[in-house]
């Protein structure tokens, strides 16, 4: 157990939704990153967050953005959402946003029908 | 940019013979690598690490894996399969302690009787 929970685990929507995936870092962790799994494009970063600003962006559409609130906790909004992104949502946590101590969460798998 | 191949994307091998994962680099300034492990309906799980100390890094599970600048190679081996290794492995690559991780696209470990 890494100490980074998310919620839900899966997800089953319809597209032209909007769905919301929630990542708790580990205990006293400031930095947030969520990830994108998908058959397609393989592992790719999406959106990191340090102490509640963002810090980097990688490839993450327009219709998706995120947050990190006050008490460091984050999320991923998905909205209008197409079949293409049935996917596998990671969250990684850091300390101090380094990225050689991060830490995985378990994931929220995401399906779009 | 910095990039990462990893050649196989699966790999077969019986148990208790010598496995070999292969991860090559590319980048501009000395990388940060990483080796990852997932395992089914898992998060990713942190293996081992280079962080430009020793080029032979010893991780988790017996695995380690050896740092060749002339390569630009990290690959991982372990000397003996057990079952419980059958996993999906991930190379990365960071070129700054603060940047994001570069997956690579992922080598899928057969372990068999």
């Amino acid at each position: 157990d890494s100490g980074v929970t998310q919620t839900p685990k899966h997800l089953i929507t319809a597209t032209g939704q909007r769905v919301t995936l929630r990542c708790s870092p580990r205990s006293g962790d400031l930095s947030v990153y969520w990830y994108q799994q998908s058959l397609d494009q393989g592992l790719q970063f999406l959106i990191q967050y340090y102490n509640g600003e963002e810090r980097a962006k990688g490839n993450i559409l327009e219709r998706f953005s995120a947050q990190q609130f006050p008490d460091l906790h984050s999320e991923l909004n998905l909205s209008s959402l197409e079949l293409g992104d049935s996917a596998l949502y990671f969250c990684a946590s850091s300390l101090d946003g380094k990225v050689n101590e991060q830490f995985f969460g378990p994931g929220t798998r995401l399906t779009v029908l | 940019a910095q990039s990462v191949t990893q050649l196989g994307s699966h790999v077969s091998v019986s148990e208790g013979a010598l496995v070999l994962l292969r991860c090559n680099y590319s980048s501009s300034v000395p990388p940060y690598l990483f080796w990852y492990v997932q395992y089914p309906n898992q998060g990713l799980q942190l293996l081992l690490k280079y962080t430009s100390a020793a080029t032979l890094v010893k991780g988790i599970n017996g695995f380690e894996a050896e740092f060749k600048k002339s390569e630009t190679s990290f690959h991982l081996t372990k000397p003996s399969a057990h079952m419980s290794d059958a996993a999906e492995y991930f190379c990365a690559v960071s070129e700054e302690v603060f940047q994001k991780l570069v997956f690579g696209t992922g080598t899928r470990l057969l372990v068999s009787p």
